[in-house]
């Protein structure tokens, strides 16, 4: 089956520690994005790759890091210079059809800080 | 900049009733698109429905359309026949269509509705 997969679904992490998010997707898209929801909020842009070894800040990239080495793969490193993590992950991929990028989401991950 | 405006945080319909759920936007772009997404209580956002800005007919899809007034800058999402199912938060999105920030999305606040029987 085609699909957006993140890991884990769940993610605690300790003061002052880095964690990595993982999303992967084999849809074959060349972009991908992070984006990060607080509760009763919208989705803000963290990171996004239109293409392999490229990639460029969102609105709310300080804390975070990223890389592209893969088509397939897009992880989300949350650093300890990120205050406030504890949040929803939202991964996604987009293709272009009929002149139309549209996006499709993987489950998320959601960090809890300890 | 892009901005999308949700101004019902939360909206009810009885099932098989048909509801309408607000979206008004802002961009200087000539072209861009405009999306809804659905977010159940499990988190997975799922892709409903896309208009274009240059599109002359309303996006149809399933029980799902789009209501697009360009000049209003508004682009209502109309859920037909309401179901239980149908009961989540609601997104409205907009792309942009300049070079580097190519197929980003802004991203509405949201509504969530709640169907009842």
């Amino acid at each position: 089956d085609g699909g957006i997969t993140q890991s884990p679904k769940y993610l605690f992490r300790k003061e002052g520690q880095n964690v990595t998010l993982s999303c992967e997707q084999n849809l074959n898209h060349d972009a991908m994005y992070w984006y990060r929801q607080d509760p009763g909020q919208g989705l803000r842009l963290i990171y996004y790759s239109q293409i392999v070894n490229d990639f460029q800040k969102g609105d709310i990239a300080e804390g975070y890091s990223v890389s592209r080495e893969k088509k397939e793969s897009f992880p989300l490193t949350v650093t300890s210079a990120q205050k406030n993590p504890t949040a929803f992950y939202l991964c996604a991929s987009s293709e272009r059809t009929a002149g139309v990028e549209t996006q499709y989401f993987g489950p998320g991950t959601r960090l809890l800080v300890l | 900049a892009q901005k999308i405006t949700q101004t019902q945080p939360g909206m009810f319909v009885q099932e098989k009733e048909a509801v309408t759920l607000d979206c008004t936007y802002d961009t200087s772009d000539p072209s861009y698109g405009l999306f809804w997404y659905k977010q159940p209580s499990s988190g997975e956002m799922i892709f409903l429905i896309y208009q274009g800005s240059y599109d002359q007919q309303n996006a149809t899809e399933g029980r799902y359309s789009l209501n697009f007034q360009k000049a209003r800058k508004s682009a209502n999402l109309v859920i037909s026949a309401s179901q239980l199912g149908d009961s989540a938060m609601y997104f409205c999105a907009m792309s942009s269509t300049r070079g580097s920030t190519l197929g980003r999305l802004y991203f509405g606040r949201g509504t969530q509705l709640t169907v009842w029987p």
